[in-house]
């Protein structure tokens, strides 16, 4: 079974700082999602990641897929209050659909 | 994008009784939905897979028998809580898609 760690699960930083959230597996990824989740709401898409040593950016968020495939990284560059919420990474099993996802990390961006 | 559904957004239940959510693919037909829990400052957990016109299939640790999931159309898919207890509270989102997974907007349930 795949497994999918998330660090750090919480972090609190001022706006206007810089951050970066870690997705490592014990094994290889075929893909990895990004989503962020808000509080009573379902998760959105943010990006997906299939390349090895693959670079995304969106806005002031930039994702990185690891050379091995077997870890990604979500930076934030100064971090606004809006950008709280749940960042979760998240792996398609097969051609399912189905996505196991990481414990995820609660981000909170203080004005 | 494509847009998911889900019914009612919150409801309260009394333990021992059964309480049915509903999921809604808009405007694409979806042979393959998703049922996830989760908890308060938890991650999302896969339930179940949901297939129209046959059986679903549980993962390990989730009882069949108390989380009853009917895929009735190409474009519903419900799951009841049977006997609800106090642990069932949690927020249930269900999920549907091929290539991208559009995510419903959850349903909080509270056993009293």
């Amino acid at each position: 079974t795949q497994l999918l760690e998330q660090s750090p699960q919480f972090l609190s930083i001022q706006e206007g700082e810089n951050l970066t959230v870690y997705c490592n597996s014990s094994s290889v990824f075929s893909s990895l999602q990004w989503y962020r989740q808000e509080p009573g709401e379902g998760p959105v898409l943010l990006v997906t990641v299939v390349t090895g040593g693959e670079v995304k950016k969106l806005k002031r968020l930039t994702f990185q897929f690891g050379d091995a495939r077997k870890d990604s990284s979500l930076h934030i560059t100064a971090a606004q209050p809006g950008d709280t919420g749940l960042y979760l990474c998240a792996e398609s099993s097969g051609n399912t659909g189905k996505l196991i996802f990481g414990q995820g990390t609660t981000l909170q961006v203080k004005p | 994008g494509a847009v998911v559904s889900q019914h009612p957004s919150w409801v309260i239940c009394k333990s021992g009784t059964s309480v049915k959510i509903e999921c809604r693919s808009l405007d694409f037909q979806a042979t393959t939905m998703f049922w996830y829990r989760q908890f308060p400052k938890q991650s999302l957990m896969l339930m179940a897979t949901s297939n129209e016109g046959s059986k679903a299939t549980y993962e390990q640790g989730v009882e069949k028998d108390k989380f009853l999931i009917n895929h009735a159309s190409l474009t519903l898919s419900t799951l009841t809580v049977t006997s609800a207890h106090p642990e069932d509270s949690s927020f249930y989102i269900c999920s549907a898609g091929i290539y991208e997974q559009y995510f419903g907007p959850g349903t909080r349930l509270t056993v009293t």
